[in-house]
């Protein structure tokens, strides 16, 4: 399988802040790479696919990049309503495996 | 817009079979592939199953030998067995749809249920 991993594993940050989570896998995915955010007690969101590529309907604040091995999601001028939990996941092979999510919170 | 939505016991005994289903409404379930995920207390997310439209499945071999993932097109919605169960099977069970794309790269999971926790005890 592939292993996913995340960092950090939580953050504190403000309204406005830059905020920056790192997504390695264990081998390389090329681009099959996938952002979402997810809120306790809603479903999640998918945010980026194929590594920088917008969902429907997300800010601009959001961005991805990276291929191979190493990715990253940023979230520019955090809004209060981006205090949630991210995580990525890869779809290159099956079984689909996930990262640990980073969980952002409150400064 | 297309939305899920999971039902099923919340409480199952050990050794027995989980059974959940994942209701789609607002669109068809053609051209997707049907997909279950789980998450332990304190664990990441772990994909499960799947299904596609018109009835291949694929399983996580770590589950492989427990688990049945069933497809009815006519009521719109997708079905997840796990025989067997322990303690180590209580999770918030999630269903998702995943769409493929034709350029490289495009193959995501959305929408998703809020899910339904699921716990195991006597």
């Amino acid at each position: 399988d592939i292993q996913m991993t995340q960092s950090p594993s939580s953050l504190s940050a403000s309204v406005g802040d830059i905020v920056t989570i790192t997504c390695r896998a264990s081998q390389s995915i090329a681009n099959y790479l996938n952002w979402y955010q997810h809120k306790v007690g809603e479903a999640p969101k998918l945010l980026l696919y194929a590594a920088s590529n917008f969902h429907i309907g997300v800010p601009s604040r959001f961005s991805g990049s990276g291929s191979g091995t190493n990715f990253t999601l940023t979230i520019s001028r955090l809004q209060r309503e981006d205090f949630a939990s991210y995580f990525c996941q890869q779809s290159y092979n099956t079984p689909f495996t996930f990262g640990p999510g980073t969980k952002v919170d409150f400064k | 817009q297309v939305q899920l939505k999971e039902s099923g016991p919340g409480l199952v005994k050990p050794s027995e079979t989980l059974s959940l289903t994942c209701t789609v409404s607002g669109g068809s379930m053609n051209n997707y592939y049907w997909t279950w995920i789980r998450q332990a207390p304190g664990k990441r997310l772990e994909w499960i199953g799947e299904i596609y439209y018109r009835g291949s499945t694929k399983y996580n071999p770590s589950l492989k030998s427990r688990v049945t993932v069933s497809l009815d097109t006519s009521k719109t919605q997708f079905s997840l067995r796990l025989t067997s169960v322990t303690a180590a099977d209580t999770a918030f069970y999630y269903c998702a749809r995943r769409g493929v794309g034709a350029t490289q790269g495009t193959d995501w999971l959305d929408p998703w249920g809020q899910g339904t926790l699921v716990t195991v005890s006597s």
